[in-house]
């Protein structure tokens, strides 16, 4: 069956750059969330889209910005990047009120040097 | 404040026996309570979950338990197998899944043989 797909699995960025995390959906699932797990931490909600709108905001950083395209993946948009973004960041996707259904994908791990 | 708690960091429970893996909650909003179990460098997997109106949800060897008096839950798995050594996230949401969910901060369950 098919997963939520995100990428890319590994990336490393320098202090002050940008990065861009992708996230696919699990085909007709209609609402994308996004996680930061730091080391040794639980996962933190960060913000999510239910039909591409914005649905609920947690921790997100002002630097951080996120986005639902018309094909329902998402993106998330990390700016000027600090040592402490390091993190493995998780997209999850739902079919609104189907919980059973909630499913994340592998995770995106990001180093900040 | 940590609104979901997973107070024991780690469990040990020999094969074959029954692990309990508890959890608390602070936030009385809460109507919907998920589990997941989670290996290295993987996304979270959903196990069982179970909404505020019920006490009891059962799926093979795994049963939640929750006590809304005492804002408690507890996941049972009976027998436990080698293959159940991961680390269990408890997560709360509330307004009926509109939310990212809460999460504790994780049980590393280790299973002996």
């Amino acid at each position: 069956a098919a997963g939520v797909i995100q990428s890319p699995r590994h990336l490393i960025k320098e202090k002050r750059e940008t990065a861009t995390l992708k996230c696919y959906p699990i085909p007709r699932h209609d609402t994308v969330y996004w996680y930061q797990q730091g080391p040794g931490q639980d996962p933190q909600f960060l913000i999510s889209f239910y039909e591409k709108m914005q649905s609920d905001k947690g921790s997100i950083p002002d630097r951080f910005s996120a986005q639902q395209f018309s094909d329902y993946h998402s993106e998330l948009n990390m700016s000027s990047l600090e040592l402490g973004d390091s993190a493995l960041y998780f997209c999850a996707s739902s079919k609104r009120g189907l919980w059973y259904g909630y499913t994340f994908g592998s995770g995106t791990r990001l180093t900040v040097v | 404040d940590q609104q979901v708690k997973q107070n024991s960091p780690s469990l040990s429970v020999q094969e074959g026996r029954i692990s309990i893996l508890n959890c608390d909650y602070t936030n009385s909003m809460f109507d919907y309570f998920l589990w997941y179990k989670k290996y290295p460098a993987e996304g979270p997997t959903f196990l069982i979950s179970i909404s505020s109106i019920k006490d009891k949800n059962e799926d093979g060897r795994f049963t939640v338990f929750l006590n809304k008096s005492a804002k408690h839950l507890s996941l049972h798995i009976v027998p436990s197998q080698p293959g159940d050594s991961a680390v269990y996230f408890c997560a709360a949401s509330a307004r009926g899944g509109a939310d990212g969910l809460t999460f504790g901060k994780g049980t590393h369950l280790i299973i002996q043989p």
